[in-house]
């Protein structure tokens, strides 16, 4: 079965500094991979996306993921951290059953920013 | 842009009670969605909704759960007779297609069973 984990419960970035939240996964084929936001009180956002193709992805906010096959991970990345993105951040891995699409998340990294 | 809204954002119940959670999926999509967190633990799926019917659902949602598209705007989770386990954020989500690319999330409802 598909499965996600998120190594890290909490993470706390000085403002300013690189962030680096770690995704790794478990799928037979290759997966369809996401990461999304949710900032409190808010509803669950989709930053970024994996599906093929290009390797390292972009996405909104200044953040960006890698795929890495070989060790089956989809890392999220943003060079400089903005009081502003401290929130729960979750990978989620797009698994296919009896035809159906549905998601499978991580159990989340909550980001605190620090001044 | 536009949102999935759910209503209310917090419910509290007593154990034994029926509950309802309320949901306006984007008006034109086709699919719809309840995901559930309980707290500290990982957004889970529940069961999926197309052409007014079930088209997958998860070992949680079992005979006291039930969703409705009562009227061609709203979307509902019905829950029997709830149990202190209930407790949780319930997540709906609506697509136009089956694509989880286009996966848009409300900001859930904050169920708390007593």
């Amino acid at each position: 079965a598909q499965s996600v984990t998120q190594p890290d419960i909490h993470i706390t970035v000085s403002e300013g500094a690189s962030l680096e939240l770690r995704c790794n996964y478990s799928y037979g084929a290759t997966p369809y991979l996401f990461w999304y936001v949710q900032s409190p009180g808010q509803g669950l956002q989709l930053l970024l996306k994996y599906f093929s193709g290009d390797t390292l992805v972009q996405g909104i906010k200044g953040f960006e993921a890698e795929f890495k096959r070989s060790q089956s991970s989809f890392n999220l990345r943003k060079p400089s951290v903005h009081w502003s993105d401290a929130a729960e951040y979750f990978c989620a891995v797009g698994a296919t059953n009896t035809g159906f699409q549905k998601l499978v998340f991580g159990t989340g990294t909550r980001l605190l920013v620090s001044p | 842009e536009p949102e999935v809204t759910q209503t209310p954002s917090h419910q509290v119940t007593q154990m034994g009670q029926e509950v309802i959670l309320r949901c306006v999926p984007i008006s034109n999509h086709l699919y719809f969605y309840w995901y559930r967190q309980i707290l500290g633990q990982k957004v889970e799926f529940l069961v999926s909704f197309y052409n007014n019917e079930i088209s997958e659902k998860s070992e949680i949602f079992d005979d006291q759960f039930s969703v409705e598209r009562p009227d061609g705007s709203n979307f509902t989770l019905k829950i029997r007779s709830t149990k202190l386990e209930d407790s949780a954020m319930y997540f709906c989500a609506s697509s136009y297609g089956t694509g989880l690319e286009k996966l848009f999330f409300g900001s859930g409802t904050q169920l708390s069973v007593l």
